[in-house]
């Protein structure tokens, strides 16, 4: 089946930080890239969509400057959280999609202290 | 507009018995289907889709899923429940032209006792 790889699986940051988690497709080409972030107990909230060589696309609410994504290549996109402060910590998940199937990685905890 | 509910929150079976997870959805016109599974700390691993034809879809570990048009459901569900499948299971739509985005419900966690 197809595989993506999150990277890292854990952080821990002090505020004013910049954090970059990656994202890579080991087995398929992901045309296209989501970004979620996942609070406690709760559903998945889409962060952005991202296309390769394109700009990402970000739902309403979420702060372009602030997440910023890169999806350089079909197997790789990376999400930088700029300046992140305690309120950033959570759980952020990533997909990749192929055949109208996402496929996730296993996500990131990012504590900002 | 779209929208998934999975009415359970948490549901609490005893190991060997029966399960059903429950979700419906709201969509405006026929979806892609999903159930996804998340163990605690890791990401979302899919256990079945419906896109099309036969309205019972086998999935990984002996799970299945009903899609009925007429209650717009797509119900999960598995024989006998394994210790191993307490988890938190997500119902999911998508649309079938491009885009590939997916409404997720809210979720229901799965408590498996001895």
């Amino acid at each position: 089946g197809a595989v993506v790889s999150q990277h890292p699986s854990r952080v821990i940051c002090k505020s004013g930080t910049s954090v970059k988690i990656e994202c890579r497709s080991l087995d398929f080409q992901a045309t296209t890239m989501f970004w979620y972030r996942q609070f406690p107990k709760q559903s998945l909230m889409l962060m952005a969509t991202s296309n390769e060589g394109s700009k990402a696309t970000y739902e309403q609410g979420v702060e372009k400057d602030k997440f910023l994504i890169n999806h350089a290549s079909l197997t790789l996109s990376t999400l930088t959280v700029t300046s992140a402060h305690p309120e950033d910590s959570s759980f952020y998940i990533c997909s990749g999609a192929a055949k109208n199937i996402q496929y996730f990685g296993a996500g990131t905890r990012l504590s900002v202290l | 507009a779209q929208s998934v509910t999975q009415p359970d929150i948490h549901i609490t079976v005893s190991e060997g018995a029966s399960l059903e997870l429950r979700c419906n959805y709201s969509y405006g016109a026929t979806p892609y289907l999903f159930w996804y599974v998340q163990s605690p700390g890791q990401g979302l691993q899919l256990l079945l889709k419906y896109f099309s034809g036969d309205t019972l879809v086998q999935g990984i570990k002996g799970f299945e899923a009903e899609f009925k048009r007429s209650q717009s459901s797509f119900n999960l569900r598995k024989p006998s429940v394994h210790w191993s499948d307490a988890a938190e299971y997500f119902c999911a739509v998508g649309a079938k032209t491009g885009a590939n985005n997916l409404f997720f419900g809210t979720g229901t966690r799965l408590t498996v006792i001895p």
